[in-house]
């Protein structure tokens, strides 16, 4: 398996451009969830799906959008992009079936001039 | 605002030392979570304790959960230079999906 993956690695956008962050899980994982991180703090949930079809809100939902259309990919979606949404962004994927252990992807190193 | 703060923030011991790592958090939690970090990596989970259990061990890993003073500790014994990373407490309020994530304490072990 090869787990939690995200493309790219590293992106750099100038302000108002829109990109999405992709991300994939061959676990059959149910739960799915976007984070960010940034320096000096832990991370931060930006949105998250319990399954096909079905997306909430994190804590810092506001300039993304995110959309789970199979099980398998839930990308994540940057509408205009703004210097503060340089970050580093983690995929992540559980199971959702009484066990909450969180399986990570490798990150997206995003910078937005 | 962040549900979990660590203590300390960066920690150097020497191998063969054992760690210790402080988390606090702010409301009621289903489980707690401990997660290491390498760095320039993603996150690996380490250990889950639910909030009706009090200790729980894993290979060189001990943590304490203490739900009356919504805190908790992660003890590494006899700690390794492969042990240096950054480590974080998560929380879960409900439902599995929601981990809300401490700052995290940055391990440093020397040879």
């Amino acid at each position: 398996n090869a787990g939690v993956t995200q493309t790219p690695k590293f992106q750099v956008l100038k302000t108002g451009q829109s990109m999405t962050l992709q991300c994939a899980q061959d676990m059959n994982h149910e739960y799915m969830s976007w984070y960010r991180q940034d320096p000096g703090m832990g991370l931060r949930l930006i949105h998250y799906s319990v399954g096909a079809g079905i997306t909430d809100q994190g804590e810092v939902p506001n300039g993304y959008n995110v959309s789970r259309s199979t099980t398998e990919d839930f990308p994540l979606r940057l509408l205009s992009a703004a210097p503060s949404q340089t970050s580093v962004y983690f995929c992540a994927s559980s199971s959702g079936q009484g066990t909450y252990e969180q399986y990570f992807g490798p990150g997206t190193r995003l910078t937005v001039t | 605002s962040q549900q979990g703060e660590e203590d300390p923030q960066a920690l150097s011991i020497q191998e063969g030392e054992n760690a210790t790592m402080n988390c606090s958090y702010k409301t009621s939690i289903n489980n707690l979570q401990w997660y290491r970090q390498n760095s320039g990596r993603g996150l690996v989970h380490l250990i889950l304790i639910r909030s009706n259990e009090r200790e729980k061990h894993s290979g060189r890993l001990r943590v304490t959960l203490d739900t009356s003073k919504k805190s908790s500790s992660l003890l590494i014994t006899a700690s390794r230079a492969a042990d240096t990373a950054s480590y974080f407490c998560a929380t879960d309020t409900g439902g599995g999906n929601k981990l809300t994530f401490g700052t995290g304490t940055q391990l440093k072990v020397e040879l």
